[in-house]
Parts: C-alpha cells; structure tokens; sequence
C-alpha cells in the first residue's frame, strides 16, 4: 500500500529566509502525482504545487519549488523568502490511478516569525 | 467566481439528529470528493462520484450516504449523528483528463453536543 510520510511535525523560519519541507512516499509505481498543499488558519485547503512522476524537471510555482528524487521517492518543498502569509499546515499528498484517489501525509506545521 | 462551494460552513447539531452538507463545483470536472478531517488534522477520504458513479467508497459507517444529483454536485447526508462525528468536512473536485490534482472546498465544521 502506499503511504506518504512526512517527518518534521512542526518547523519554524525566519521571515524572508528559506525553509525546506520533507515528504517521502513509498510506492512500486512508475506513472504517480505528487502535490503539496497548504491550510491557513483559515481551513482551505489550497493547492500549492504539483509533480508529475514521468517528469524529471522539478516544478516551481514562484517561491515555491520541489526537490523531487524519484529513485529516493522524496519530494521536498522549498519555500523562499518566506512571508508571514506561508504559516499553515502543509500537506504532502500522493495520487495514482482512475479514481485519482490522495493518499495525505500528516502535514507539517509551519511558523513563519517576523 | 465560487470554484468548489459547500452549505453550510458550519453546523451544530445534537446526538441523534440528521443532517445534511451540499457541495457545489462550477469547474466541469467529472469527479468529486468528501473527506473528513479530524482534530489532529488528519484528512481520510470517504467517498467518490465519477459522473454520479460512485468509485470510492471506504470504511465508513452507513449512517453517512453521498448522493451526486448531478456531475457538479454531490451531497452528504449524516444519520443519526453522534459525538465521534465531529470534525471538519470538505469537499473537493477534480477534473481528470490525465490530470490528478483536486480543488477543494471550505470545509464544513460540523459540531455534535
């Protein structure tokens, strides 16, 4: 079965420095998706970044990148000059399959300190 | 533009009682979700329609019952509540077509006394 672990429960930045996520995810699959997500305060849900396995290219959406190792099957996030907004709950979150279906680590907690 | 909305945002009810959390998504994807997520912000998904097929359906008590009028709606309806039901509810959709990333909801916090 599949499982995403994430191992920092809570991890804390300094705002305006970098911080990296860790997430890694056991699978015998070749062809999977891997998504960060992100919960404020505020409860949404919020799609931060996504990765497709066949893609060796590491994805970035503005501040945010991944560090995807498929071999190691590990897909950190990396968040750069972090803002105060980036506190919340961030989610790794594994798919595969026609029903698409996300198999979620337990989220990291981040605090972002001014 | 509302993408994935759910009704209510909050609900408070007593033990015994049923109720019922409407999802709504206006992004033409053809599949959608319901999770719950508990007090340790755990997320587990309950159920799945593809186009008003159900695809997923784990381990829950048969108190809780999805029913997709439609590929833009589907609704959760909760007998019988009790205190362990607590928690948040979201929907979520997903548009399919090799692509596998799911928009979600408000969430639901739902309250039992």
């Amino acid at each position: 079965a599949q499982t995403v672990t994430q191992s920092q429960p809570e991890m804390s930045v300094q705002e305006a420095e970098t911080v990296t996520l860790s997430c890694t995810y056991d699978t015998s699959e070749s062809d999977y998706y891997l998504f960060w997500y992100k919960q404020p305060p505020s409860r949404q849900m919020i799609l931060v970044i996504r990765q497709e396995a066949y893609k060796q290219q590491n994805a970035t959406e503005n501040r945010f990148s991944v560090n995807f190792q498929k071999a190691a099957k590990s897909f950190s996030l990396k968040i750069s000059d972090s803002q105060l907004g980036d506190a919340a709950m961030y989610f790794c979150a594994y798919s595969r399959g026609n029903n698409r279906k996300l198999i979620w680590g337990l989220g990291t907690s981040l605090a972002v300190n001014p | 533009d509302t993408a994935v909305s759910q009704t209510p945002k909050y609900l408070v009810t007593q033990m015994g009682n049923d109720k019922s959390i409407k999802c709504e998504q206006n992004l033409g994807h053809d599949t959608m979700y319901w999770y719950k997520q508990d007090s340790k912000k755990f997320l587990k998904i309950m159920f799945s329609y593809n186009n008003k097929e159900l695809i997923i359906n784990e381990t829950v008590p048969n108190r809780f019952s999805p029913k997709s009028p439609d590929k833009a709606h589907l609704n959760l309806h909760i007998n019988s509540l009790e205190l362990g039901d607590s928690a948040v509810y979201f929907c979520a959709s997903s548009p399919g077509q090799g692509r596998h990333e799911q928009y979600f909801g408000p969430g639901t916090r739902l309250t039992v006394t």
